[in-house]
């Protein structure tokens, strides 16, 4: 069974810039798997941020960007900030469905 | 504005059966596919499955632990999608979202219902 992979965790210090990546347990990640990010925030529900690799939500500030790093998908946020504190998931859409990485936990400090 | 309403959660037993409902509104429902996705307390998130537009033929794909004993359906008179649970088991206890789906990516989340398999 093909597993979707984020870094666990990952800490940025406020005003930094930080890369999540998405990947996959074989193989890499194509285009046409159509990655997409969320955050989480606790006690909320998820928030779409990026769809298609690199398409911004409607009312998602452009300090979020996605684009392909080498063979996985990745998110960028430039210039962090306090309540970018959240949990991050990836989507890919794969021949067996929608299928969630693990979540990354970013702490911003 | 879209927005997305469940309902229908509660306290099962093992083995029982419950159906959730997500009323939509602020879009043309009749053309939107649309999803579910759950999450067990404390873990992470998790596509349950998803149906299509009756446009796009209304079929619908499901994750591997709940393949068999999940099925959603749609009424589109209604602007309401459903998923109906049997031979629930304790490890589907998770807080269920409705979302809507646009490029292969959920779009608009609910603000999901509880459900608690438990004796």
């Amino acid at each position: 069974q093909t597993v979707v992979t984020q870094e666990p965790s990952f800490s940025v210090s406020p005003g930094g810039t930080v890369t999540l990546t998405c990947g996959l347990s074989s193989g890499s990640v194509s285009t046409n798997y159509y990655p997409s990010w969320y955050q989480q925030t606790p006690g909320q529900a998820p928030r779409t941020l990026i769809y298609n690799i690199n398409t911004r939500s409607s009312g998602v500030p452009d300090r979020f960007s996605g684009s392909m790093l080498g063979n996985k998908a990745a998110l960028t946020i430039t210039g962090a900030q306090a309540d970018d504190e959240s949990d991050y998931y990836c989507v890919l859409y794969l021949p067996s469905g929608m299928v969630f990485g693990g979540g990354t936990k970013l702490t911003v400090l | 504005e879209v927005q997305l309403v469940e309902s229908g959660g509660g306290l099962v037993k093992p083995g029982g059966s419950l159906r959730l409902s997500c009323a939509a509104s602020g879009l043309t429902f009749s053309n939107a596919w649309m999803s579910w996705v759950r999450q067990a307390p404390g873990k992470g998130l998790e596509w349950v499955g998803r149906i299509k537009s009756k446009t796009n033929g209304g079929t619908t794909d499901y994750a591997a632990p709940v393949k068999g004993r999940f099925t959603i359906s749609r009424d589109d008179s209604r602007n309401t999608v459903y998923l109906q649970m049997n031979s629930l088991k304790t490890e589907d206890t998770a807080l269920y979202y409705c979302t809507t789906v646009n490029w292969g990516a959920f779009d608009v989340w609910g603000q999901g219902t509880m459900v608690t398999v438990s004796s």
